[in-house]
């Protein structure tokens, strides 16, 4: 079974500053794996996600994450943040089966102060 | 791209009543669908697999006969939440899988208030 494990459950960071929001995984066979964003009360944005081919991955509003399968990691980072990206962040892994579900880490909440 | 609806995207229903999520693929066939369910500042939680035309596979812990899942058509499952309670309030999300291409798409959820 595959299973994702965030490392950290809160990230404050200052405005502009860079951030890494770590995600780790585990699995015995090739995977997909996923990063989500949260907004409150509102449902899943994909940011970004890695099927195969390079394995730095360029996802929407300035994240990347690169896919390190030595070390089973896929953290997601942004040079520099702003308050809107003040939200949950879910790292997420799946088989390369239609029929997989997607299994969810805990999630990483991201704060950003001016 | 792919898109799943889910409907409504909020409900309060009376305690001991029931409720009916839909969550359909608009432009691709899905033979399976998955529900999550998602507490207040908490991660998802993989609740059943919908397969279309057979019988759904409920993860550990989840009430079969609470949650009915229904998939009787590719681009359609529903979620009942059967004689609801207030610990029922949650919000789910619907989610189904491109077969050609392996992406996952997911609904806009549906959040679900039980008085």
């Amino acid at each position: 079974a595959q299973s994702v494990t965030q490392l950290d459950s809160q990230v404050p960071v200052f405005e502009e500053a860079p951030v890494e929001l770590r995600c780790n995984y585990s699995s015995s066979v090739s995977v997909y794996l996923f990063w989500y964003v949260q907004y409150p009360n509102q449902g899943l944005q994909l940011l970004l996600k890695y099927l195969s081919g390079s394995t730095l991955v360029k996802g929407i509003n300035g994240f990347e994450a690169e896919f390190n399968k030595s070390q089973t990691s896929f953290h997601l980072r942004k040079p520099s943040v702003h308050i809107s990206d003040t939200a949950e962040y879910f790292c997420a892994v799946t088989l390369n089966q239609a029929g997989t579900a997607l299994i969810f880490g805990k999630g990483t909440t991201l704060s950003v102060s001016s | 791209g792919a898109v799943v609806s889910q409907h409504p995207s909020w409900v309060i229903c009376k305690s001991g009543t029931s409720v009916k999520i839909e969550c359909r693929s608009l432009d691709f066939q899905a033979t399976t669908m998955f529900w999550y369910r998602q507490f207040p500042k908490q991660s998802l939680m993989l609740m059943a697999t919908s397969n279309e035309g057979s019988k759904a596979t409920y993860e550990q812990g989840v009430e079969k006969d609470k949650f009915l899942i229904n998939h009787a058509s590719l681009t359609l499952s529903t979620l009942t939440v059967t004689s609801a309670h207030p610990e029922d309030s949650s919000f789910y999300i619907c989610s189904a899988r491109d077969v050609l291409t392996g992406e996952a798409f997911f609904g806009q959820g549906t959040r679900l208030t039980v008085v």
